[in-house]
């Protein structure tokens, strides 16, 4: 999974908590993304960031804020989870962010919203 | 309507047969095309990386890219069980915007023995 790892794999909460999800790598990597794969809509990127302290929304922003303060690691946040946010989530990373550069996929964790 | 339409499956071949596995897209502006590979309750991984059009190939693998008609494929040779997975086409524009994807919903494949 090209140095990218993901924490919890597994997490099951309760409606109204906050849920942090951490994406962390080992590559260097400049870009860091994180996705959510639901059945019928595929993969859709909430946040991504281009650097250190640098994020942007993707097209599924709404109830999720993102953090990073170092280059290896990105936090997910869930503020206050919903029962429409169970899905799987992975992180991905890219490097020079143009080109024929692409991204490389963590191997996800799954949330449960009850 | 989707920028970018895949048929969700399932297709199921036995082995040894030739898969042939497409996606349309509907912006002009795409340029990098991309298929990944995802196992069961795994992360997708880079299987073919196509630009513009033509074909390229990788072993039993084939990605082709018509532009003009905004369609690519991915062809498997010799089809074996371990390539039961679902195959997800993605594709991206030249100019910066963070290297962002815009992804199909995937084909689910299974190959019998």
């Amino acid at each position: 999974d090209a140095g990218i790892t993901q924490s919890p794999r597994h997490k099951v909460t309760e409606t109204g908590t906050p849920v942090t999800l951490r994406c962390h790598q080992t590559e260097n990597h400049r870009y860091m993304y994180w996705y959510r794969q639901d059945p019928g809509h595929g993969l859709r990127l909430i946040h991504y960031s281009y650097g250190v302290k640098d994020t942007d929304k993707g097209e599924v922003s709404d109830g999720y804020s993102v953090s990073r303060s170092k280059t290896e690691d990105f936090l997910l946040t869930l503020e206050s989870a919903t029962s429409s946010q169970t899905s799987v989530y992975f992180c991905a990373i890219s490097d020079a962010g143009v080109g024929t550069d692409t991204q490389y996929f963590g191997p996800g964790t799954r949330l449960t919203v009850l | 309507q989707k920028e970018v339409e895949q048929d969700p499956g399932p297709l199921s071949v036995p082995e040894g047969a030739i898969v042939s596995l497409n996606c349309t897209y509907s912006n002009s502006a795409f340029q990098y095309f991309m298929w990944y590979r995802q196992y069961s309750r795994k992360g997708p991984e880079l299987l073919m990386y196509t630009y513009s059009s033509g074909n390229k190939e990788d072993g039993r693998f084939t990605a082709q890219v018509d532009k003009s008609s905004k369609y690519i494929s991915l062809f498997i040779r010799d089809s074996q069980p371990s390539d039961s997975a679902t195959y997800l086409c993605a594709m991206k524009g030249v100019t910066g915007g963070g290297n962002k994807l815009t992804f199909g919903t995937g084909t689910q494949l299974k190959v019998e023995l």
